[in-house]
């Protein structure tokens, strides 16, 4: 079954505020997390990642909080913008996965109003 | 130019018929997969190859095969497609990577092909 969900489909904010996207996983053994971002009409694209021995991690403009004790990912955008509007993917993997593969949320839409 | 390219981006069919979506990478990964897209279900992984002689199959492979014909090209075939079948396609790769890398497991992923069978 799928380890990762999102905890609302859909996400509407004010440019130039911040944005939190959050993920709740059930896997205790995934040892690694990543969030893509998912434009209209393209292909999901990387935006940061975080292994499990970490619990932030810090990139332009966007941080991953990890808290493993209650399975909880969060993605947060700073100062959001028009061009960050798009359905935002949490995924992970489990530590026992020697193939790299990934499980994906359902993805939150993120609309930001001008 | 594109690292990961899908052909067709668009297809349109009729059930029954047999269909080929074609993936091409240029990044040199030996890993490639075959994601299938649906509104409100996110990504789910139909087929991966670990390289070209290693074929393993996704959480959702009935109904669809697939081809490794060399390190960068990757094929899935639906034998005889189906309503049901309806969706977006995505291809991506991704490399073992070391402990190091700050890119642990990212995969890279093509621009889809949007499948409707009709």
């Amino acid at each position: 079954g799928e380890s990762v969900g999102l905890h609302l489909p859909t996400l509407s904010v004010q440019e130039g505020d911040n944005s939190i996207i959050n993920c709740a996983y059930s896997n205790s053994a995934s040892d690694y997390f990543i969030w893509y971002k998912q434009e209209s009409g393209k292909g999901p694209q990387f935006i940061i990642d975080i292994r499990s021995n970490m619990d932030k991690r810090q990139g332009q403009r966007v941080t991953v909080l990890l808290n493993k004790t209650v399975k909880h990912l969060s993605l947060q955008i700073a100062a959001t913008q028009p061009g960050d509007s798009a359905v935002y993917f949490c995924a992970d993997r489990d530590r026992g996965s020697t193939l790299g593969r990934l499980y994906f949320g359902r993805g939150t839409q993120l609309t930001v109003w001008p | 130019d594109a690292d990961v390219t899908q052909t067709p981006r668009n297809r349109i069919t009729k059930t029954g018929k047999r269909i080929m979506l074609e993936c091409s990478q240029t990044k040199g990964h030996d890993r490639m997969y075959w994601y299938r897209q649906d509104p409100g279900l996110g990504l789910r992984l139909i087929y991966y190859s670990f390289d070209v002689k290693d074929i393993n199959k996704g959480e959702i492979s009935d109904g669809y095969s697939v081809s490794r014909q060399a390190q960068a090209k990757f094929s899935l075939s639906l034998e005889s497609a189906i309503p049901n079948q309806t969706a977006l396609y995505f291809c991506a790769t991704s490399d073992p990577g070391t402990s190091g890398s700050s890119s642990y497991n990212e995969q890279f992923f093509g621009p889809g092909t949007r499948l409707t069978v009709l």
